[in-house]
């Protein structure tokens, strides 16, 4: 069973480019979350999403940053106009279900490395 | 708004036994408390979690003060590959899907 598969693992861009960072979930998992990771500090939730919902984003920036997890393919995190200060590295996780009174575990990816010049 | 106080670092020879301390004196009757690691480039990955019991599992022992306040991962065996950053989380029973993770404990495994 493949485990939750972020890419691309290193993203390099420009002040000013946009970034797609794209997460496949475990089979089965219907629940994605993506977490931010600034050098040397510990990781930051930023968006909560289920199939074609965005369930909780209060810890995305209000500018600039856009998730997303459409019916078919993967869910996408989106960064328009990148600036230097996001250089970070991106983790996305995945879970089963939130079934009410139980944690979930969170299962998480590799991550991708935004690098912006 | 940090719920658990870790060491910064540890050290720990191979073969030993790793124990890492965890304060939480702030938590809460319906507060779990969970351990993650992250080994160096790679993502989060959970170790054990644990209400007021003691638990254990393939990877590591929790050990949970009769208080509550503080805990104990333990490693039985700590090998090179078990270097990496410890961290320490207390979350409420109900549904909160935001893990919120401080700089935990770097801790790394001598030969």
């Amino acid at each position: 069973n493949a485990g939750v598969m972020q890419n691309p693992r290193h993203l390099v861009r420009r002040r000013g480019q946009e970034a797609r960072l794209r997460c496949s979930p475990m089979k089965g998992h219907s629940h994605v979350y993506w977490y931010r990771q600034l050098p040397e500090e510990g990781l930051k939730f930023m968006v909560y999403l289920q199939k074609e919902n965005i369930i909780d984003e209060s810890g995305m920036p209000k500018e600039r940053f856009s998730a997303e997890f459409p019916k078919e393919g993967p869910s996408i995190l989106r960064i328009q106009q990148v600036v230097r200060g996001d250089s970070a590295a991106y983790f996305c996780a995945s879970s089963p279900s939130r079934t009410s009174g139980y944690y979930n575990e969170q299962f998480f990816g590799p991550g991708t490395r935004l690098t912006v010049l | 708004d940090a719920k658990t106080t870790q060491p910064t670092s540890m050290d720990c020879a191979e073969g030993r036994a790793a124990n890492l301390p965890c304060n939480h004196s702030t938590i809460s009757g319906n507060e779990y408390v969970y351990w993650y690691r992250q080994i160096h480039s790679q993502g989060p990955q959970y170790i054990i979690h644990g209400l007021k019991n003691n638990e254990t599992n393939e990877m590591a022992s929790l050990i949970i003060t009769e208080d509550r306040k503080s805990s104990t991962l333990i490693l039985p065996h700590a090998t090179l590959r078990d270097t990496a950053v410890y961290y320490c989380i207390v979350r409420p029973r109900s549904n909160d899907y935001k893990l919120s993770f401080g700089a935990g404990t770097t801790v790394t495994v001598r030969a």
